[in-house]
């Protein structure tokens, strides 16, 4: 009963290749994210998004597309795949929202993350 | 734009209490987060406090909140080998209604020496 899934858990790939992973949540979510984790352990926002809308974080190269078939799946599709793309990537859900005051509160539940290793 | 800052590294003994401290900068926060990460790991949320609260205690844990300097705290009492992990503290805003995103900051490594 794994709330936020990925897969693969590891990824090995030449520069230039084209990939994908995919990340499941299970919570009955309507928002998803991806982040990026690089060496350093910064964590970095990618994409947010939900079915209304995919806000995308400017400094993220538009070789990362995430797509969505469904509220309970994102996926991240990565294009000619560079070096500097090493990371670990996590998925990420969080319910709706409440309205108000109170409706910046945001847990989000990470997924194991995947750790991509560009040769 | 927003910015969260931590120190990269604190290292205790077993039975001593760590203080894992954060600076952020924007004002208009309403609510701070300490998640913790395990090796090999996602990000677990640890506990949350309020912009209108100045302290939290949860067992262990007491986060503390200076909103005039921007300073948030995690204190670990009895620190234990099981609370080696990087914590990191987390802002959202109200008035960040785009995407529900969270700002970071750098994280800090705990290491617990036995």
């Amino acid at each position: 009963d794994t709330a936020v899934s990925q897969t693969p858990k590891y990824l090995v790939t030449q520069m230039g290749n084209d990939k994908s992973i995919k990340c499941e949540q299970n919570l009955g979510h309507d928002t998803m994210y991806w982040y990026k984790q690089d060496s350093k352990k910064f964590l970095k926002i990618m994409f947010s998004y939900n079915n209304k809308e995919l806000i995308i974080n400017e400094t993220v190269p538009n070789r990362f597309s995430p797509k969505s078939p469904d509220k309970a799946h994102l996926n991240l599709h990565i294009n000619s795949l560079e070096l500097g793309d090493s990371a670990v990537y996590f998925c990420a859900s969080s319910p709706q929202r409440g309205s108000g005051f109170f409706s910046s509160y945001n847990e989000q539940f990470f997924g194991p993350g995947t750790r991509l290793t560009v040769l | 734009g927003e910015d969260v800052e931590q120190s990269l590294f604190l290292s205790v003994r077993e039975g001593d209490s760590s203080v894992i401290n954060c600076t952020y900068t924007d004002s208009s926060s309403t609510y701070l987060y300490w998640y913790k990460q395990e090796p090999g790991a996602g990000l677990q949320l640890l506990t949350y406090i309020f912009s209108n609260m100045d302290m939290k205690q949860d067992q262990r844990l007491t986060v503390l909140l200076n909103k005039k300097d921007k300073h948030l705290s995690l204190r670990i009492a009895d620190t234990q080998t099981g609370d080696s992990a990087i914590y990191f503290c987390a802002e959202s805003c109200m008035n960040n209604n785009a995407g529900n995103m969270l700002t970071f900051g750098g994280g800090t490594r705990l290491m617990v020496k036995p």
